[in-house]
Parts: C-alpha cells; structure tokens; sequence
C-alpha cells in the first residue's frame, strides 16, 4: 500500500528543545516536501526536495531544516522551536513535476509551549 | 505566479441539498488546478484536477468541477451531500516547486 508516515503525529514541546519530524515514503518518489496548515492560512510550504541531496527553501524556511540524504526519508528539524511553530505539518510526495497529485501523510500536529 | 482564493471560509448545507465551493485563480496562461479535501483528521486527498481540454471534470466520491476561463474560476460541485462529505477543501494550484493552496473552505452538513 502506497503510503508517507509521519512521526511523532502529536507532539507537546518546550520552547528550544530540538526537535525532529519524520517522514518516510514507499512510492519511489523523488519529489518530496513539507506544509505547515495554520487556521485560515490554508498550507503552506516549508522547504521541498526534488531528490536526494537537493533541497530547497519554500515560502516559510525560517526555523526549520530538512536533509534528504536517502529516496525514502525526509525529516522535518526544528533547532530551537518557538510557539509561532505550533502547527500542523504535512509530508507530500510527488511521482512527476508540478502536474502530479500531492500525496499527504496524515500530519503532525506539534505544540510548543 | 499563479494563485487561488477561496473566498468562502465556512458553508453549512444540509444533508441531501446540492453543494458549490468556489475557487478563482489568478494567472494568465491555462492553469493547472486541483482540489483536494481533507476530513477531520486526516491528511488531504485529491478529489480532481484539471490541466486542460474538457473543462468539466469529473472526480471521486460524486465532486465535479468546472473551469471557467470568463471567470477566472474552478468550482468544485456535488448534486447531493451526504454527511461524509463534512470536511474542509482547499483549491490549488502549481506555483514554482509548489502547489500554492487556497486559505480552505470548511463544509458543514446538517441532518
């Protein structure tokens, strides 16, 4: 079954503490990203892959990394988060260009106090 | 760079009664678009898409959409709700190395 997992998918944290989302995918996909949901903001991206070892800063880089050393991971880290990252994040997979259909995993939703 | 607004934040309708979410995209050429859904807590499924050709498009769970270029609009239509389709949707389009989403409109469906 086709399928992108986040970990942790609920997440209570302390402000500074470093922290890091996992997303995994088994589709074989080269096109991977992250999406931040916030209450009518509608997603928008954090930083997307267009395959290993390329990585780049979307609309809301500030506060994160990514790496994506291997096809099938891509982890989300926050050095030192802040509660303007209280969120809900998102991991997609793409199979082909800007004309794919997104592929979500079931979000990560992460509170920093 | 192309974008979309979706200008209703929140729809009630009840259960049986016809659903319309609009989108209206801003760019000059044939844009991609989708729409996608998400149910509470849940990731976002897609429900269609339009790239070009017919211009109504046919999706999953009954949704049909119809691109309008006079109207700069893609909006996103079910004949009868049924409460599973309680959700919020977003409009999208491609923007670079991303899909740019609309803010989402929150359905609610009354019995």
């Amino acid at each position: 079954e086709a399928q992108v997992t986040q970990n942790p998918r609920y997440l209570i944290t302390v402000t500074g503490k470093k922290l890091t989302v996992t997303c995994s995918q088994n589709m074989n996909h080269e096109y991977m990203s992250w999406y931040r949901q916030d209450p009518g903001l509608g997603l928008r991206q954090i930083y997307y892959s267009m395959n290993v070892e390329v990585t780049d800063k979307g609309d809301v880089p500030e506060g994160y990394k990514v790496s994506r050393k291997e096809k099938r991971n891509f982890p989300l880290i926050l050095e030192s988060p802040s509660p303007n990252q209280t969120s809900l994040y998102f991991c997609a997979t793409q199979d082909r260009g800007l004309a794919g259909e997104l592929f979500f995993g079931e979000g990560s939703r992460l509170t920093v106090l | 760079a192309q974008s979309v607004t979706q200008p209703d934040i929140h729809i009630t309708v009840s259960e049986g009664a016809s659903l319309e979410l609009r989108c209206n995209y801003s760019y000059g050429a044939t844009p991609y678009l989708f729409w996608y859904v998400q149910s509470p807590g849940q990731g976002l499924q897609l429900l269609l898409k339009y790239f070009s050709g017919d211009t109504l498009v046919q999706g999953i769970k009954g949704f049909e959409a119809e691109f309008k270029r006079s109207q700069s609009s893609f909006n996103l239509r079910k004949p009868s709700v049924h409460w599973s389709d309680a959700a919020e949707y977003f409009c999208a389009s491609p923007n670079d190395y991303k899909l740019s989403f609309g803010a989402g409109t929150t359905v609610t469906v009354r019995a």
